[in-house]
């Protein structure tokens, strides 16, 4: 069956540092894989999409991540992180038919 | 333009009592998903719209829940008899392909039931 898993329930940067999400997926086939961040009361908004071709795909407000399949994984990467990113960052499977699946978040903190 | 929107914001329901939710998506997006979003997880499906046609609501929990889109632009997500545990937020979210394109999302409506 197919599944999204991201390890870290939440994470702190200080502003300014590096930040990498994790996220590893299960699913049969080449998937479609997303980003999505959710601010506290919000809906989602799409960060990023990969659906092909080059592996390092780029997304708003500066993130970025890369697909390896070889290690089933589509982590998220921001070089220099702002107190404004602090939010939650869900990762998700579009599975080829009509459901993506999301799993169960990140919650980033962000100190100064 | 606008986004998919979504009334009411929050929904406080004795046990028992039956909600109506509703989604206004973008305008002219094919697609419209329900998600169930409980504290501290991740989205998790309901079901799908392809224009009117509901083609997947293998994620409804029971028969208690309900959903419609009879024009193939606004629709409701019905609960009867509401009970505790379907405590969550309701996001609704559109698209203008299948579930594969990335999901506009409205802000939800929280749903608390006493």
């Amino acid at each position: 069956a197919q599944s999204v898993t991201q390890p870290d329930i939440h994470i702190t940067v200080s502003e300014g540092a590096s930040l990498e999400l994790r996220c590893n997926y299960s699913y049969g086939a080449t998937p479609y894989l997303f980003w999505y961040v959710q601010s506290p009361g919000q809906g989602l908004q799409l960060l990023l999409k990969y659906f092909s071709g080059d592996t390092l795909v780029q997304g708003i407000k500066g993130f970025e991540a890369e697909f390896k399949r070889s290690q089933s994984s589509f982590n998220l990467r921001k070089p220099s992180v702002h107190w404004s990113d602090a939010a939650e960052y869900f990762c998700a499977v579009g599975t080829g038919g009509f459901k993506t699946i999301f799993g169960a978040g990140t919650r980033l903190f962000v100190k100064a | 333009g606008a986004g998919v929107s979504q009334s009411p914001r929050y929904k406080v329901a004795k046990r028992g009592q039956d909600v109506a939710l509703r989604c206004d998506p973008i305008s002219g997006h094919v697609s419209l998903f329900w998600y169930q979003q409980a504290l501290g997880q991740g989205p998790e499906f309901l079901t799908y719209f392809q224009n009117e046609a509901q083609l997947d609501k293998s994620g409804l929990p029971s028969d208690r829940f309900f959903a419609e889109r009879p024009e193939g632009s606004v629709s409701t997500l019905k609960i009867q008899r509401t009970q505790q545990e379907d405590s969550a937020v309701y996001l609704c979210a559109s698209s203008p392909g299948d579930g594969n394109s990335p999901l506009h999302f409205g802000n939800g409506t929280r749903l608390t039931v006493t």
